[in-house]
């Protein structure tokens, strides 16, 4: 069956440092791959989707690679800030697909 | 535009009671669907709705109904509630219906059965 796996439950990191978060996924293979963000008591936000013939995508200070070969994406945030720390979610998704599923999350703490 | 509205925010039910959970969308969203977000499960997708008239079962359907009869409502229904339905319902829409797009998500109903 398919399998979504975060690296970590909670990554902690000091201020100013680059956050690294791993979605590992098996027995599929994803057309797209999304991260969230989502806060306590909060639904979801959408940050990022790439495709699988994208190997990486920007925004401001978020970065996400994309490797199928090795099934994994990386989410990035540079100059990590303390308004950073939220759980971040990967779905990766097959094409032509209307469900989407998700990681159990990763836990992120930036302290200052 | 207010996104995906839920309501209520909070809810707590007897075990056996009925109730509708409300999602609504102001974006001409064509799809919407419903999650469930208990601790160490993650999200798990309960219905799904392509357009009005058209809805599909996800990973954990049982014990709950959905309709759509217009593009901006997609309702969630509890017919006897039972405390393993104990858990936070998201509601999200999507511009596109595949998942290729990314998703707007309500802030969520927490419901408790008791």
């Amino acid at each position: 069956s398919q399998k979504i796996e975060q690296n970590s439950e909670a990554l902690n990191i000091q201020e100013g440092k680059t956050a690294t978060l791993t979605c590992n996924y098996t027995n599929y293979s994803p057309a797209y791959l999304q991260w969230y963000r989502q806060d306590p008591g909060r639904g979801p936000v959408f940050l990022l989707l790439i495709r699988e013939n994208e190997k990486e995508k920007r925004k401001e200070r978020l970065k996400v690679t994309f490797d199928t070969t090795l099934k994994q994406s990386l989410f990035h945030i540079t100059a990590s800030q303390p308004a950073d720390s939220a759980t971040y979610l990967c779905a990766p998704s097959g094409a032509g697909s209307y469900q989407l599923t998700f990681g159990k999350g990763t836990k992120l703490s930036v302290i200052p | 535009n207010a996104g995906v509205t839920q309501t209520p925010k909070f809810q707590v039910l007897k075990t056996g009671q009925s109730m509708t959970l409300q999602c609504a969308q102001d974006m001409n969203h064509e799809y919407m669907s419903w999650y469930r977000q208990d601790p160490g499960m993650g999200l798990r997708l309960i219905h799904y709705s392509v357009g009005a008239g058209i809805t599909d079962q996800g990973e954990v359907p049982n014990g709950y109904n959905v309709s759509r009869s217009t593009t901006e409502d997609f309702p969630l229904r509890l017919l006897s509630a039972a405390p393993s339905q104990t858990s936070v319902y998201f509601c999200a829409s999507n511009a596109n219906s595949g998942t290729n797009y990314g998703y707007t998500f309500g802030s969520g109903t927490r419901l408790t059965v008791v």
